[in-house]
């Protein structure tokens, strides 16, 4: 079937403290991208990897660090997340040369 | 950069009704528009797209119409369900099947009322 994972889908933590959500996909896609989504803001995109190695900001990449040493694995790190960067985010991923994107079930962030 | 403005963000109809939300868009070099459903607790889904060199798309109940002319476009549900019930959203953007940078509208709640 196929998927994009993302680890861990619940979290509250405490501001400055480092972590990273992970994201894997399944489909052999080049193309990864975070994204968070906020209410009466819709989904903004965080960071995008267009293949192994190759990562550049979206529209809100601030406070955010992203990685991508191997195809199918896309993390995002948060270096010290503050409460700003309380939010759901989404992993995607789409095939080259492909429309859909798929999406992540999600994970829930909070900084307090 | 592009900006997409979604109306209304809740909608209310009765089974079997119609449901139609509205998308316009500010970036006239946009030529992919595709719709995603989110139910709770998952991630958004794609469920229908069109090309700017198309006016019209559809797939079952579910409809998509382009004007570029006023830069809007559309979603239409026909014959609506209970599972119709989630948030939508719109999204625009330049495919050059390089960064897809999708730009989404805010959502729509769509309610189904039994």
């Amino acid at each position: 079937e196929a998927q994009v994972t993302q680890n861990p889908r619940y979290l509250i933590t405490v501001t400055g403290k480092k972590l990273t959500v992970t994201c894997s996909q399944n489909m052999n896609h080049e193309y990864m991208s975070w994204y968070r989504q906020d209410p009466g803001l819709g989904l903004r995109q965080i960071y995008y990897s267009m293949n192994v190695e190759v990562t550049d900001k979206g529209d809100v990449p601030e406070g955010y660090k992203v990685s991508r040493k191997e195809k199918r694995n896309f993390p995002l790190i948060l270096e010290s997340p503050s409460p700003n960067q309380t939010s759901l985010y989404f992993c995607a991923s789409r095939g080259e040369g492909g429309n859909t994107i798929y999406f992540g079930e999600g994970s829930w962030l909070t900084v307090v | 950069g592009e900006n997409v403005e979604q109306h209304p963000s809740t909608l209310s109809v009765q089974e079997g009704d119609s449901a139609v939300i509205k998308c316009t868009y500010s970036d006239s070099a946009s030529n992919y528009f595709p719709w995603y459903k989110q139910e709770l607790g998952k991630g958004p889904q794609l469920i229908i797209d069109i090309r700017s060199n198309v006016g019209e798309k559809k797939d079952q109940r579910i409809a998509v119409t382009l004007n570029k002319t006023a830069k809007h476009f559309s979603l239409h549900i026909t014959e609506t369900q209970p599972e119709d019930s989630a948030v939508y959203f719109c999204a625009a953007s330049i495919s050059n099947f390089g960064n897809e940078k999708l730009t989404f509208g805010t959502g729509t709640r769509l309610t189904i009322i039994p």
